[in-house]
């Protein structure tokens, strides 16, 4: 399966604190996407990276990802209470037109 | 503004009705997507579509068929429910070329 592993299943943190997730994944990618999902809704797309790059940021949110480890990690910082929600990676295999998306992580950001 | 919409949020079904779930998009993508999201599996690929009529098996299409008329409109049929259909389905879209999809609020479906 070239589905994603999302690492831990919850988190649980401060508000003001970072909030760093983690993504395996088993074969070798075009590309990785990170998704947020509010309980109960649709997925929206948060930040790209392509295989060819290491980092990449937007706003408070710090992508990295290491092919050789075949592993992605998300970084929030500054969390707030409204960043309360479920985090997906996705991939995009090579030769695929796809997604594969992980079983997400569940943050809890307490006020 | 753009979204992805579906027919209704809530559906409840009884075993060997059957089912039509239709995904509406008005942002011109090519590429449509069907998925059901279930407690601890995450997402799994049901079918997509990347163009008018076109369709393509996605890892779990068993029980499921699809149907593309009009490039705005995806819709999922199940032509017999069952019990282990019981689901939140969701619908995406992305542009031809552009793998990064939007995604409807998703409809939750439970057959009894």
């Amino acid at each position: 399966s070239q589905q994603g592993e999302e690492d831990p299943q919850a988190l649980s943190i401060q508000e003001g604190e970072n909030a760093t997730m983690n993504c395996s994944y088993k074969t070798s990618i075009n590309n990785l996407q990170w998704y947020r999902q509010n309980s109960g809704r649709g997925l929206v797309h948060l930040i790209l990276i392509r295989s060819n790059e290491r980092e990449k940021h937007s706003g408070r949110l710090r992508v990295t990802l290491d092919t050789s480890k075949k592993s992605s990690s998300l970084l929030i910082t500054a969390s707030r209470a409204a960043d309360t929600a479920s985090y997906f990676c996705a991939t995009e295999g090579t030769g695929a037109n796809n997604l594969f998306f992980g079983t997400g992580t569940r943050l809890t950001v307490i006020p | 503004d753009v979204k992805v919409t579906r027919s209704s949020r809530y559906l409840v079904k009884r075993t060997g009705e059957k089912v039509f779930l239709e995904c509406v998009q008005d942002m011109d993508h090519e590429n449509m997507f069907w998925y059901r999201q279930d407690p601890g599996l995450g997402l799994r690929l049901i079918y997509f579509s990347y163009d008018v009529k076109m369709k393509e098996k996605g890892d779990i299409p068993e029980g499921y068929s699809v149907s593309r008329e009009k490039k705005e409109r995806f819709s999922l049929i199940l032509e017999s429910a069952s019990t282990n259909q019981t689901s939140m389905y969701l619908c995406a879209s992305s542009p031809w070329g552009n793998n990064e999809q939007f995604f409807g609020p998703g409809t939750r479906l439970t057959v009894l």
